[in-house]
């Protein structure tokens, strides 16, 4: 069944660590998206992809980092975590402009 | 000119009540319009989308009027039940763009709950 993975559901670290958040989808598409979500709802754009080797930032300024070597595969990358970095990560992905967006179900990371 | 402005920030009705959620844009350029729902600890899934072109869509319980001309939008549950309390988001794009102005624009979420 075509689908969007991430692990790990939930995550407890430590300040200071490093920590990778995994993203793939099954559905062989070229658009990948990281959505940064509080708990006051609001849907963040952090980063985005329109293919392999192509990665732009988001709306929202994060530390973090993406890489997009395969198509099904958009890791999100955190070098040093923060208490300010809590938060729940959304991974999606669309075959095309705007329409079609699959969302993963999450991390829900807490750094400590 | 981006931005969806999504209207109530929550919302609590009765069973078999009709809530409302109410969207508003501006950029005219906007050709497709998706909601989306989330349940608590799952990201969120289509729900139902409209083009310009037509004034209503219907799937199910589930309703999307659309106001061309002032620019507005808005999801209305038939006969709502507390399996749909949930978290609602309103977006929009321009199919017609490429780069980051194809991407959707969300708006702020509506925290529906239907209490039985």
């Amino acid at each position: 069944e075509a689908d969007i993975y991430q692990t790990p559901r939930y995550l407890v670290i430590g300040t200071g660590k490093k920590i990778t958040l995994e993203c793939s989808q099954t559905m062989g598409h070229d658009k990948m998206y990281w959505y940064q979500q509080d708990p006051g709802m609001e849907l963040h754009l952090i980063h985005y992809s329109y293919g392999v080797n192509s990665t732009e930032k988001g709306d929202l300024s994060s530390e973090s980092t993406v890489s997009r070597i395969r198509t099904e595969h958009f890791p999100l990358t955190l070098e040093s975590a923060r208490p300010s970095h809590t938060s729940q990560y959304l991974c999606a992905s669309s075959t095309g402009q705007g329409y079609g967006y699959t969302f993963g179900s999450g991390t829900r990371l807490t750094v400590v | 000119q981006q931005q969806v402005k999504q209207s109530p920030q929550s919302l609590i009705v009765q069973k078999g009540g009709i809530p409302i959620i109410n969207c508003a844009y501006e950029n005219t350029a906007f050709d497709y319009f998706p909601w989306y729902q989330q349940f608590p600890g799952k990201g969120p899934a289509l729900l139902i989308a409209i083009r310009p072109d037509v004034s209503e869509k219907k799937e199910g319980r589930f309703t999307i009027s659309f106001n061309k001309s002032a620019k507005q939008f808005s999801l209305h549950i038939m006969d709502s039940q507390p399996g749909d309390s949930a978290t609602y988001f309103c977006a929009a794009t321009s199919m017609n763009y490429g780069g980051s102005q194809g991407n959707l624009i969300f708006g702020k979420g509506t925290k529906l709950s239907v209490k039985p």
